[in-house]
């Protein structure tokens, strides 16, 4: 099992381009997370689906949309890219139930909003 | 009020010695507790759950947690150069799981 897959691991982007973050896993985890950490900071929650179809807001969503067509897949999308969105972002999921708080995590998307 | 707070640090202890980390959190509806380990560059991995008040071991490491003072604490016996990390707290409720904002740990050998 490859476990959670983040691409692409790093990005530049130009202030008002757009871009989709991609975030795959093969566990058959139905909940996934985004999170963006800034330098020195924790993790601050973005979006997060329990589900194909079902996705809610975190603490911080506004510039970020997402989408859950299927269980493996969790794209984050940034439209109208600017500064305050340079941060590493973390894709994790884990397997529903009271017992199973355990995130996978991915490895990562470094970006950078110039 | 932040929901969950969590000294950034650093924090910088001698090899051997016994590290205490702290969490504080203002929201009741919390129900599970965990800490998590990052190193640097790295997504976080999980070190510790527990669901209720009192105290749970493993190993060199022990998670407490207070719900009444809306308190949890991480220790860790002789610590080594290799838990030189960011230790982050994280509590969830509903569906959703909340993190600290981590606590840099240096052991110096």
């Amino acid at each position: 099992n490859a476990g959670v897959t983040q691409t692409p691991k790093f990005r530049i982007l130009k202030i008002g381009q757009s871009m989709t973050l991609q975030c795959t896993q093969d566990m058959n985890h139905n909940y996934m997370y985004w999170y963006r950490q800034d330098p020195g900071m924790g993790l601050k929650l973005i979006y997060y689906s329990v589900g194909a179809g079902i996705t809610d807001k975190g603490e911080v969503p506004n510039g970020y949309n997402v989408s859950r067509s299927t269980t493996e897949d969790f794209p984050l999308r940034l439209e109208l890219a600017a500064p305050s969105q340079t941060s590493v972002y973390f894709c994790a999921s884990r397997r529903p139930g009271r017992i199973n708080e355990k995130l996978f995590f991915g490895s990562g998307t470094q970006l950078s909003v110039l | 009020q932040k929901e969950v707070e969590q000294d950034p640090g650093p924090l910088s202890v001698p090899e051997g010695a016994i590290v205490s980390l702290n969490c504080t959190y203002s929201n009741s509806a919390f129900q599970y507790f965990m800490w998590y380990r990052q190193y640097s560059r790295k997504g976080p991995e999980l070190l510790m759950y527990t669901y209720s008040s009192g105290n749970k071991e493993d190993g060199r490491f022990t998670a407490q947690v207070d719900k009444s003072s809306k308190y949890i604490s991480l220790f860790i016996r002789d610590s080594q150069p290799s838990d030189s990390a960011t230790y982050l707290c994280a509590m969830s409720r509903d569906d959703k799981i909340i993190f600290g904002k981590g606590t840099r740990l240096h052991i110096l050998p």
